[in-house]
């Protein structure tokens, strides 16, 4: 089975602090993407990481960083000194080669960042 | 970054009637596409995979007939929602995938997606 959990329904935070949201995922391929997304009250989805699956390197971006791990299939996502900003759904999603490689999603995470 | 551009980003119809949503590629080819629908607080469904100048794809569940999608070049996919009902108010989504980018069958580019069109249906 093709999946991805996103267990934190929803998270709220007090701007400056560091939040985590978490990713698990299942699939039997060896080839796949993982990637992160934020959907703002607007709607749209904004892209903010692909990982391929052979590639099992930590990323940093700014205030966003990303640990991807084969070994326990995760791929978590921490956002440091959070801002208000932040606030937003983000999902995690995974697209397998098994099916032609279509995105899969997580049922996102809510996040609420306070001033 | 690839564009696509999706359209309307809103639209209201009564109900009975048929509402098309457009999807376009703007600086690349893509030869499939995807639909997908998100209800109000709950995550991305894929609807189907659209495929330039074949039929697409339908998941499970989605009706054919209902969801009508139309792949006639490979920078635009439609999706017609025939028949519209109140309970097929939703947002709705598609994605391209650039087609040149793609090494010995594995895609190098992720999906990139519109900016959605949210549907009322009253």
């Amino acid at each position: 089975a093709q999946k991805v959990t996103q267990a934190q329904t929803e998270i709220s935070v007090v701007e400056k602090e560091d939040v985590t949201l978490d990713c698990v995922y299942e699939t039997r391929d060896t080839t796949y993407y993982l990637f992160w997304y934020k959907q703002p009250p607007s709607g749209e989805l904004v892209f903010l990481i692909r990982r391929n699956s052979f590639d099992e390197q930590n990323e940093i971006s700014g205030r966003y960083s990303w640990n991807f791990q084969k070994s326990t299939s995760s791929f978590n996502f921490t956002i440091t000194a959070s801002q208000v900003v932040d606030s937003a759904v983000y999902f995690c999603a995974l697209s397998p080669y098994t099916g032609g490689f279509k995105t899969i999603f997580g049922a996102g995470t809510r996040l609420f960042v306070k001033a | 970054g690839a564009v696509v551009s999706q359209h309307p980003s809103r639209v209201i119809c009564k109900s009975g009637t048929s509402v098309k949503i457009e999807c376009r590629s703007l600086d690349f080819q893509a030869t499939t596409m995807f639909w997908y629908r998100q209800f109000p607080k709950q995550s991305l469904m894929l609807m189907a995979t659209s495929n330039e100048g074949s039929k697409a794809t339908y998941e499970q569940g989605v009706e054919k007939d209902k969801f009508l999608i139309n792949h006639a070049s490979l920078t635009l996919s439609t999706l017609t929602v025939t028949s519209a009902h109140p309970e097929d108010s939703s947002f709705y989504i598609c994605s391209a995938r650039d087609s040149s980018q793609k090494t010995g069958g594995f895609y190098n580019t992720e999906a990139f997606f519109g900016q959605g069109t949210r549907l009322t249906v009253v």
